[in-house]
């Protein structure tokens, strides 16, 4: 979805190398996440954030850390890589619920390898 | 815990078949599904939702069947195109309200259509 930027969209780095990657949305969605997407594990939630004074860990947050700098920009840092994060990462945003309904929409991805 | 699955990783069509591909889900209390199509190279997107007081939900050639006492989620593609090759991700989560999780993915299906 072009409204979701995310930069790098490919970074090789080493082992104990700190790395930020960042995710800008035009949506104006209050709702930004970062997922991580493995082969055969599906997306995992690293952190979420619902507002710019909010932030939430998620389900694999254990060696990341990230910042909500603005309603349209939310940053996911590794502050000393490790190979096992190696990984496909997603951006995704989303607005308030409504009427039940709650769709994500997705970055392109930032394919990251630490060797 | 909660989790989100699918039944088969791979499902292989012919073009201008109808594709099934199957989601169950364990959190009785979500209430709100979502199908995702991701291609090679590209993030996640929307394909169609439903909330958790519908059975079933139309979309344009696809339906998503909700069936809330076995707790079971399926995608049905009318006349599978090969553009339709994709894996595609079920989710699970709130529909609504300010707190609560966000979506719960599953592990995804791989379709490959052959024409």
């Amino acid at each position: 979805d072009a409204d979701v930027t995310q930069t790098p969209r490919n970074r090789i780095t080493k082992t104990g190398k700190r790395i930020m990657l960042e995710c800008s949305q035009t949506k104006g969605h209050d709702r930004m996440y970062w997922y991580r997407q493995d082969p055969g594990l599906g997306l995992r939630l690293i952190y979420y954030s619902f507002d710019v004074k909010d932030i939430n860990k998620g389900e694999i947050s254990d060696g990341y850390s990230v910042s909500r700098q603005a309603q349209a920009k939310f940053s996911l840092s590794l502050e000393s890589a490790i190979p096992n994060q190696t990984a496909l990462y997603f951006c995704a945003t989303s607005d308030l619920p409504r009427q039940g309904y709650n769709e994500q929409f997705f970055g392109p991805g930032t394919r990251l390898t630490v060797l | 815990g909660e989790s989100v699955g699918l039944h088969l990783p791979t499902l292989s069509v012919q073009e201008g078949d109808n594709s099934i591909i199957n989601c169950a889900y364990s959190n009785s209390a979500s209430d709100y599904f979502i199908w995702y199509k991701q291609e090679s190279g590209k993030g996640p997107q929307f394909i169609i939702d439903i909330r958790s007081n519908m059975d079933k939900r139309q979309g344009q050639r696809v339906t998503v069947l909700l069936n809330k006492t076995v707790k079971h989620l399926s995608l049905q593609i009318a006349a599978t195109q090969p553009g339709d090759s994709a894996v595609y991700f079920c989710a699970e989560g709130p529909g609504s309200g300010e707190a609560g999780t966000a979506l719960i993915f599953g592990k995804g299906t791989t379709l490959s259509v052959s024409s």
